[in-house]
C-alpha cells in the first residue's frame, strides 16, 4: 500500500535556527513528489515539485531535495513567518496518480 | 492569491439539511479537485473532474455528490449533514488530470461549514 510519512509532527525553533523537515514514501512508480505550505484555516498553498532522485529547487529560505525513499525540506535562517504546516504529497502510478498525502510537520519559529 | 475561488467562505447549517459549495478553478485549469479536512486531520481526497467528468472517486459518502459544468466550476453537494460533517472542504484546480506532468494543483481558501 502507497503511503506517505511525514516527521517530526512539530517542529519548534528559534529564529535563525536551520533545520530539516522529512517526507518519507513507499510507492510504487512515483511520479511526482508535491510540497504545500497550509496557515491555519488557508488553503494549501504550493511550494515546490520534485520528479527525480538527486533533484532539488529552491525558494527564498527553503530548499527540497528528493531521493529515492525521501524526501527533505530544509529551512535556512528561519523567521516567524515561516510559522506553518508544511505538507508532503506524493503522485504513484500505483494509487491511479492520485495524490496520497502526509500528515504535515508543524513548524513553529519563535522569535 | 491561487487564483481558485470558492464560495461561501463561511457556512452554518443544521442537522438533515442540504448545502452546496462552489469552487470556480484556476482560469485555464481543467481539472478540479474536492478535499475534506477536519481539525487536526490530515487532508482527505473526496472527488476529482477533469474537464467536466468524473475522474477519480476518494472517500467519499454517498451523502455528498459533485458535479463540473461547461465553464469548468464546480459544485459539492452534501447532504443529510451530520455533525461530523463539519469541517473544512478545499477545492483546488490544475491544468491536467492525473498522471500528466505539471499538474500541480492550486487550493482555494476553503469553505468552512459547521453543522450544529
Amino acid at each position: 500500500e502507497d503511503q506517505v510519512t511525514q516527521s517530526p509532527e512539530a517542529l519548534r525553533l528559534q529564529e535563525g535556527e536551520s533545520s530539516s523537515l522529512n517526507c518519507s514514501y513507499t510507492v510504487s512508480g512515483l511520479r511526482g513528489l508535491f510540497w504545500y505550505r497550509q496557515d491555519p484555516g488557508k488553503g494549501p498553498e504550493f511550494l515546490f515539485t520534485l520528479y527525480s532522485a538527486g533533484e532539488e529547487k529552491e525558494k527564498e529560505r527553503l530548499k527540497a531535495t528528493l531521493t529515492k525513499k525521501e524526501s527533505f525540506l530544509h529551512i535556512t535562517a528561519p523567521k516567524p513567518e515561516d510559522s506553518a504546516t508544511y505538507l508532503c504529497a506524493v503522485q504513484a502510478a500505483g494509487s491511479n496518480y492520485q495524490l496520497i498525502w502526509g500528515a504535515g510537520t508543524k513548524l513553529i519559529i519563535k522569535p | 492569491d491561487s487564483g481558485v475561488t470558492q464560495t461561501p467562505k463561511h457556512l452554518i447549517t443544521a442537522t438533515g439539511q442540504r448545502v452546496t459549495l462552489r469552487c470556480s478553478p484556476r482560469s485555464g485549469d481543467l481539472s478540479v479537485y474536492w478535499y475534506q479536512q477536519s481539525l487536526d486531520q490530515g487532508l482527505q481526497f473526496l472527488i476529482q473532474y477533469y474537464n467536466g467528468e468524473e475522474r477519480a472517486k476518494g472517500n467519499i459518502l454517498e451523502r455528498f455528490s459533485a458535479q463540473q459544468f461547461p465553464d469548468l466550476h464546480s459544485e459539492l453537494n452534501l447532504s443529510s449533514l451530520e455533525l461530523g460533517d463539519s469541517a473544512l472542504y478545499f477545492c483546488a484546480s490544475s491544468v491536467g488530470a492525473s498522471g500528466a506532468m505539471n499538474t500541480e494543483a492550486f487550493f482555494g481558501q476553503g469553505t468552512r461549514l459547521t453543522v450544529v
